[in-house]
């Protein structure tokens, strides 16, 4: 079994609804983090949580929110999706330390109309 | 604010050919560097990383990277390029007191036969 995954791998929703993107993970890590990828732009942080009472913006976090449930869980909400929220988004996680690596789940292919 | 500079979105070499792939970081304080390889409708996964152990750094698949201080670069390299290296690659840092990776646009490697 992978040791990051992501539910929705793929998902078409409508402008102006509610989203969530879950992420768990099996690898121990306390921190974990929401990426999103457009082309050209590479990766771009929306959120991170370095254990289930730290959670931190990032770079992007302007209309989305997150919910870390638990120590393996870390769920990415877009309250009132839009279109240029199409995107395709990672979770990923990591251990404690500056250049510990950080594992990535498989992505969640989002596409707003 | 760190930044990650990868210069040419895309490179296309010939199998059996020298891969170079180019990054520049700009922070005064020599950081955590990374390489991540994301294959078609895959995640990320590291390729190496330099923690300031050796200015050399070998990974996985026969890459390599040099990190050199005087230029702020950490280019990625490999001698024979494989059909099987057609991907993406992402740079990426972590600088001293930052608590999040910042990665680069990325390059996408296309290999001819």
């Amino acid at each position: 079994d992978a040791d990051v995954t992501q539910t929705p791998r793929n998902r078409i929703t409508k402008t102006g609804k509610r989203i969530m993107l879950e992420c768990s993970q099996t690898k121990g890590h306390d921190r974990m983090y929401w990426y999103r990828q457009d082309p050209g732009l590479g990766l771009r942080l929306i959120y991170y949580s370095f254990d289930v009472k730290d959670i931190n913006k990032g770079e992007i976090s302007d209309g989305y929110s997150v919910s870390r449930q638990a120590q393996a869980k870390f769920s990415l909400s877009l309250e009132s999706a839009i279109p240029n929220q199409t995107a395709l988004y990672f979770c990923a996680t990591s251990a404690s330390g500056g250049a510990e690596e950080q594992y990535f789940g498989p992505g969640t292919r989002l596409t707003v109309t | 604010a760190q930044s990650v500079t990868q210069l040419g979105s895309h490179v296309s070499v010939s199998e059996g050919a020298l891969v170079l792939l180019r990054c520049n970081y700009s922070s005064s304080v020599p950081p955590y560097l990374f390489w991540y390889v994301q294959y078609p409708n895959q995640g990320l996964q590291l390729l190496l990383k330099y923690t300031s152990a050796a200015t050399l750094v070998k990974g996985i698949n026969g890459f390599e990277a040099e990190f050199k201080k005087s230029e702020t670069s950490f280019h990625l390299t490999k001698p024979s390029a494989h059909m099987s290296d057609a991907a993406e690659y992402f740079c990426a840092v972590r600088e001293t007191g930052r608590r999040a990776l910042t990665f680069g646009s990325g390059t996408r490697l296309q290999v001819q036969p």
